[in-house]
């Protein structure tokens, strides 16, 4: 059983459109995050979900907005697609906050968005 | 911003070198650190957490130390494999300890 999965693996859509990104969850754990991986393979932290509540929200434009319809999942969607949104796009979970210490984070395989 | 430095940012060996790399932080306000090892087109996978100063762990050939005072870690593997080949995350919490700030990491590849 896969612990975190996301679909689709691969995204290619023009620009202007909007689409979506699932990540699902079946650890039982409270937080969700979303992560981008940039050209130089670096993982920046988007958002993050604790009990369907958002908790941060990094500099990321309003174009971006994720979604939980429960606990197990946290979706991302993405309006009015640009060239520099393409990038790889990693779901994790955690089991979340536990006294200012962040818990293991397990991520899902991530999905590669290319826009054109 | 919490700032999170690795290096070196690549390193190559042959197999059955022993190989370590360092990860620099402020050494206030620590709550925790993660070393993560990421396999290319494969995701992230924990390697270990660590909280005191002086933590020492260890999983099979690879190892970590932890000094919070002078604000670093080193992550060590004995005799490299090729299989070894990843990048080696760092990671710390943010100050509000709602997420991880990653390291640029260290991309490892080991020849046979």
């Amino acid at each position: 059983d896969t612990a975190v999965s996301q679909t689709p693996k691969y995204l290619v859509t023009q620009m202007g459109n909007d689409k979506s990104i699932k990540c699902e969850q079946n650890l039982g754990h409270d937080t969700m995050y979303w992560y981008k991986q940039d050209s130089k393979k670096f993982l920046k932290i988007m958002f993050s979900y604790n009990n369907k509540e958002l908790i941060i929200n990094e500099t990321v434009p309003n174009r971006f907005s994720p979604k939980s319809p429960d606990k197990a999942h946290l979706n991302l969607h993405i309006n009015s697609l640009e060239l520099g949104d393409s990038a790889v796009y990693f779901c994790a979970s955690s089991h979340g906050n536990s006294g200012g210490v962040v818990d293991t984070q397990y991520f899902g395989p991530g999905t590669r968005l290319t826009v054109l | 911003i919490l700032n999170v430095e690795q290096s070196p940012q690549s390193l190559h060996v042959q197999e059955g070198d022993s190989t370590n790399f360092t990860c620099s932080f402020p050494s206030s306000n620590f709550y925790a650190l993660h070393w993560y090892r990421w396999e290319t087109a494969k995701s992230p996978e924990a390697l270990f957490v660590m909280t005191l100063n002086g933590d020492e762990k260890k999983k099979g050939r690879i190892s970590a130390t932890l000094n919070t005072k002078e604000g670093y870690s080193y992550l060590y593997i004995k005799g490299s494999q090729p299989e070894d080949s990843a990048t080696y995350l760092c990671a710390l919490p943010n100050q509000a300890g709602t997420a991880l700030i990653f390291g640029k990491g260290t991309t490892l590849s080991v020849s046979s």
